[in-house]
């Protein structure tokens, strides 16, 4: 059965410095889909970033890059210039081929505080 | 452009009675897909529905079910609740494209404590 694992219950950066999130993932498959999700205090899940496990190219969208390493099954997400609102709960998230269906299976989380 | 919406946004119930909460996807979006959240952990997927049918489910008991109408909202069913049931119940919609993991987007939740 496939496993995420986040190592770091809490995180914390200085406000414009840069931080990174780890995780890892277990799985047999090589077709598959990788996602960091925020989920602010509002209780909303926010798609922060999301790669596509035979792109070899790390995705990355604006402050938020990742560190794919499939070998390794590492997926770490860097967040540069942090910024006071990107404090929140931060998940990441492993998505099977298409012929295994649609479920998510959840890390348990980072809590990211971000101090000014 | 609407997002995912979920209602209620909070609600009380004692041991033993039943408890429907409703989706409705984002604009577009025709799967919709419940997650259940506990306190301090990440979500764990209960089923996804897709053309009005269960297509793929969780390690949940029967006491969940679900539905999709035409229009593709949704509707989670928790029957006989325990304590434990006791979470935030996210829904999640996304488009099926008929290959690769589509993104899921999420609502606010269901906020549901079992009294």
């Amino acid at each position: 059965a496939q496993t995420v694992t986040q190592s770091q219950p809490e995180m914390s950066v200085q406000e414009a410095e840069t931080v990174t999130l780890s995780c890892t993932y277990d799985t047999s498959e090589s077709d598959y889909y990788l996602f960091w999700y925020k989920q602010p205090p509002s209780r909303q899940m926010i798609l922060v970033i999301r790669q596509e496990a035979y792109k070899q190219q790390n995705a990355t969208e604006n402050r938020f890059s990742v560190n794919f390493q499939k070998a390794a099954k590492s997926f770490s997400l860097k967040i540069s210039d942090s910024q006071l609102g990107d404090a929140a709960m931060y998940f990441c998230a492993y998505g099977g081929p298409y012929n295994q269906g649609g479920k998510l299976i959840f890390g348990q989380g980072t809590e990211l505080s971000v101090k000014p | 452009d609407a997002g995912v919406t979920q209602s209620p946004t909070h609600l009380i119930k004692t041991r033993g009675q039943q408890v429907t909460l409703r989706c409705s996807p984002k604009s577009g979006h025709d799967t919709v897909s419940w997650y259940q959240q506990a306190l301090g952990q990440g979500p764990q997927f209960i089923f996804q529905y897709y053309e009005e049918e269960e297509r793929q489910r969780g390690n949940f008991p029967d006491r969940f079910s679900g539905h999709q109408f035409p229009n593709y909202s949704s509707e989670l069913n928790v029957n006989a609740l325990l304590l434990g049931d006791s979470a935030l119940y996210l829904c999640a919609s996304s488009l099926e494209t008929g290959w690769g993991q589509e993104t899921q987007y999420f609502g606010p939740g269901t906020r549901l404590l079992v009294l």
